[in-house]
């Protein structure tokens, strides 16, 4: 049983670059593949970051994921920042001992 | 192009059970998992469950057993949750999900790669 710790709220400037890490409590964060997805306002979560690292077709190559072996965490980096951008982000994993999802609590970026 | 497609906003009255549809389009409805995830209002994401639309076997979160049912209809290409015992704290925006993993591979990959638009679940007395 772990969780996924995110910072609730980052913010930058367009054009900048941010990134967003997802810590995960207990267990390797290899143990299983990190997804991130995106939520703008009033819509559905989209997928941006599946597998680790891995961009759905469509999803602009200004985002890219990684992992931190050493800090047991997953990032989610943005560059070249839009205000369309600007949303909820939110990691995800899941624990095989339990079976279930987990969510990260989602970061809200604002981009100012 | 793969679409699901929920029912309308309920409201509910305190244990009242709810059931929320999510038809879909575009894929073979029996191939592929479906997940659902609710949000409370300004909070996060949380997962209720999957159903395997082939066998009709089912996966609950343990918070939900005993106050979830996830079944589907082949013919018609639609999954549903029903949620009994409503409480205030289940109003929430509920969402089906499909999991990107054909069921002929192996179990769930347990992620998302296409979201229904999410359906308003109101409990007030």
């Amino acid at each position: 049983n772990f969780m996924l710790t995110q910072p609730h709220s980052v913010s930058e400037s367009p054009g900048k670059t941010v990134t967003i890490s997802c810590t995960r409590s207990s267990g390797s964060i290899v143990s299983n593949s990190v997804q991130w997805y995106q939520q703008r306002p009033g819509s559905s979560p989209i997928t941006v970051i599946s597998d680790d690292n891995q961009r759905p077709s469509g999803v602009p190559d200004r985002f890219s994921g990684s992992i931190d072996i050493s800090a047991n965490s997953a990032s989610l980096t943005i560059s070249g920042l839009k205000t369309e951008d600007e949303a909820d982000y939110y990691c995800q994993c899941y624990d095989s001992d339990d079976r279930h999802v987990v969510f990260g609590g989602g970061t809200k970026l604002t981009v100012l | 192009q793969v679409q699901l497609v929920q029912s309308g906003a309920e409201v509910k009255k305190p244990g009242a059970s709810v059931k929320v549809s999510c038809k879909t389009s575009g894929y073979t409805f029996s191939a592929y998992y479906i997940h659902w995830v609710r949000q409370a209002p300004g909070q996060g994401l949380e997962w209720m469950g999957w159903i395997n639309p082939s066998s009709g076997a089912t996966n609950y979160a343990q918070k939900f057993k005993g106050r979830v049912t996830m079944t589907r209809d082949a013919s018609i290409s639609t999954a549903y949750m029903e949620l009994s015992g409503l409480r205030s704290d289940d109003t929430a925006v509920y969402y089906c999900a499909r999991d990107p993993r054909s069921i002929a591979d192996a179990g769930p990959y347990n992620c998302f790669d296409s979201w229904g638009q999410g359906t308003l679940v109101t409990v007030s007395s």
